[in-house]
């Protein structure tokens, strides 16, 4: 059964720290995706990966960073948490020269708070 | 630039009713359009899509959706609603398979279903 897994289902964290979230897939796909869903709001892209080391910036990039070290692992990096970032956190990933597209396979989600 | 209207974000409907999700979207071009789905505490999976070719689209769980190029619209259909189709519905769009594109999401529509 193919998977996207979250490291994180439930994190808190405070204002300020350092957040990691952290996301493999078992399909050998070449894209994957960061996304942001808040209610009301639907889903926003905060990065993708197209190929290890690469990255671009989505919709809303502003306070995230990330990292693709390899194929199957896309992390997500807050450097100072806040508020306003407290949300649920949705990976995905699909095959290459799909982009939009193909099929997105989600994972589960993290639930972040910031207090 | 490529978006998605879905209205009402809560949907109430009666078991063994039909199911109406409406979605509109604005492309310059002939789109590529989705519905996904997302069940309480998971991810989002895909229910269906439209690319090319014939325009009623069938999906999964008995969902089926029509693109409607003159109305800009592709709205979700369910004959008869079952307790187990509670989630979330998002319709997504995409305007190319070329290039650096990616999907617009619209803001989704909570299903209820009332016994």
């Amino acid at each position: 059964d193919v998977k996207v897994t979250q490291s994180s289902r439930y994190l808190v964290k405070r204002t300020g720290e350092k957040v990691f979230l952290e996301c493999v897939q078992d399909m050998d796909h070449e894209n994957m995706f960061w996304y942001r869903q808040d209610p009301g709001l639907g889903l926003r892209l905060i990065y993708f990966s197209y190929d290890v080391k690469m990255k671009e910036k989505g919709d809303i990039p502003e306070g995230y960073s990330v990292s693709r070290e390899k194929k199957e692992r896309f992390s997500l990096i807050l450097e100072s948490a806040s508020t306003n970032q407290t949300s649920m956190y949705l990976c995905a990933s699909n095959q290459e020269g799909t982009w939009g597209t193909g099929e997105l396979f989600f994972g589960e989600g993290s639930r972040l708070t910031v207090l | 630039a490529q978006s998605v209207t879905q209205l009402g974000s809560h949907v109430s409907v009666s078991e063994g009713a039909l199911v109406l999700l409406r979605c509109n979207y604005s492309s310059s071009v002939p789109p590529y359009l989705f519905w996904y789905v997302q069940y309480p505490n998971q991810g989002l999976q895909l229910l269906l899509k439209y690319t090319t070719g014939a325009t009623l689209v069938k999906g999964i769980n008995g969902f089926e959706a029509e693109f409607k190029k003159s109305e800009t619209s592709f709205h979700l259909t369910k004959p008869s609603a079952h307790m187990s189709d509670a989630a979330e519905y998002f319709c997504a769009v995409c305007e190319s398979p070329y290039g650096n594109n990616r999907l617009a999401f619209g803001k989704g529509n909570q299903v209820v279903v009332i016994p």
